[in-house]
Formats: C-alpha cells, sequence, structure tokens
C-alpha cells in the first residue's frame, strides 16, 4: 500500500502569513493527489485535485504543486478563514490513502 | 442542491454488525462512483472502501477487508455499508463521498458523518 507523510504535523501562523504543507508518497502516484480542508466537526472540503487543479469555488490564494513522490500545498496569504487541519489524499491506487493531516494553529 | 445524508449510525457491542446508508440527491448517482471515509475521534481521516458506478470495481482497506461489504442501489440513489464483526477500532465518523468521475477519483462531495461506536 501506498504511504502519505505529511509535515508539519502541526504549523503556527499569523494572518497574512505564506504558509506551505508537504506531502510524501511512498511510490510515485503521478498527479493523482487531492488535498482537503476540514474544520472541526465538519466533513472535509476539496481544495485540490490532480495535484495542482483548484477546485471551483476553492479560493485562489490556495495552490497545489508536485507529482511523483513529493507534493506542496501554498496559501499565499493565510486568512482567519485557513485556520484547520489539512489532508492530502493519494487516488493512484485503489487503495486511496490519505496523509496524517497537518493542523494550522494561530500564532 | 447536491447532497449526501448519511443514516444509520450508533451504539453497537463488539462483535455486532450495523449497516449505513447514503442517499443522494441533486445529480445522477448512477454515474458516480463512491466512498466511504471514516474519522476515528480525534484521529485523521481513513478510506475504508469505494464502489464503481456499475458496481464492476470494489475495493476496501486493509483494516475492513473481509468484514465490511460495500453495495448501492442505483434505482434508489443509495450507497450501503454493511459492517459486520465490529471491533472498538470501528468507533468512528462515517462518512460516504463522491469521486468527480471522467477518470478523477478524488472526493469533491461529501456527507456529514453518520456516526459509530462499537462499545460494550
Amino acid at each position: 500500500d501506498i504511504q502519505m507523510t505529511q509535515s508539519p504535523s502541526t504549523l503556527s501562523a499569523s494572518v497574512g502569513d505564506r504558509v506551505t504543507i508537504t506531502c510524501r508518497a511512498s511510490q510515485s502516484i503521478s498527479s493523482w493527489l487531492a488535498w482537503y480542508q476540514q474544520k472541526p466537526g465538519k466533513a472535509p472540503k476539496l481544495l485540490i485535485y490532480k495535484a495542482s487543479i483548484l477546485e471551483s469555488g476553492a479560493p485562489s490564494r490556495f495552490s497545489g504543486s508536485g507529482s511523483g513522490t513529493e507534493f506542496t500545498l501554498t496559501i499565499s496569504s493565510l486568512q482567519p478563514d485557513d485556520f484547520a487541519t489539512y489532508y492530502c489524499q493519494q487516488y493512484n491506487s485503489h487503495s486511496r490513502s490519505f496523509g496524517q493531516g497537518t493542523k494550522v494553529e494561530i500564532k | 442542491e447536491v447532497q449526501l445524508v448519511e443514516s444509520g449510525g450508533g451504539l453497537v457491542k463488539p462483535g455486532g454488525s450495523l449497516r449505513l446508508s447514503c442517499a443522494s440527491s441533486g445529480f445522477t448517482f448512477s454515474t458516480y462512483s463512491m466512498n466511504w471515509v471514516r474519522q476515528a475521534p480525534g484521529k485523521g481521516l481513513e478510506w475504508v472502501s469505494s464502489i464503481s458506478s456499475g458496481s464492476d470495481y470494489i475495493f476496501y482497506g486493509d483494516s475492513v477487508k473481509g468484514r465490511f461489504t460495500i453495495s448501492r442501489d442505483n434505482a434508489e440513489n443509495s450507497l450501503f455499508l454493511q459492517m459486520s464483526s465490529l471491533r472498538a477500532e470501528d468507533t468512528a465518523v462515517y462518512y460516504c463521498a463522491r469521486a468527480p468521475g471522467h477518470g478523477e477519483n478524488s472526493m469533491d462531495v461529501w456527507g456529514k458523518g453518520t456516526t459509530v461506536t462499537v462499545s460494550s
């Protein structure tokens, strides 16, 4: 099975900061990677799919990049609504695994 | 409005069974692959199972293989998860989620989840 590892696990940042989260796959997944945002008590929301395509309705301050085994999610200017937990997920294989999550906290 | 609504969660004893349902509306359910994803209390997301639009392809995570069965009724626009031999570690919020289709298998629409608690 493909293992997904996110870093950092927790990130403290201020409004207006540029934030980058990394996701590494244990083997190549081409560009079959999605990023989700989840707030406490709520279902996840799709932000980015196919590594770099912004989901309709997601703010343009979110961007994704990478291919193969290394991927990044960038928030260009952190907004109050962005404090949440972010998950990457691979769907290259039939077993669709998630990363362990990165919690973005207020500094 | 595109919507998924899960139901069927509850308290069940270890070794017991439970059947979850996911009712869809606002889109042509029969043309989309579907997924179950769970989240244990205070933990991250775990993919549970996927089923193709016509039920031709079905996949399970290792932790539920042989115990859980995914199915769908396209006439009723519904997705199901039959869970048996339940364990304490199956305690979680269970979400159903849609794959966008056209070769894209991320999850673009999610329900609000239903809670399963396995405890004696």
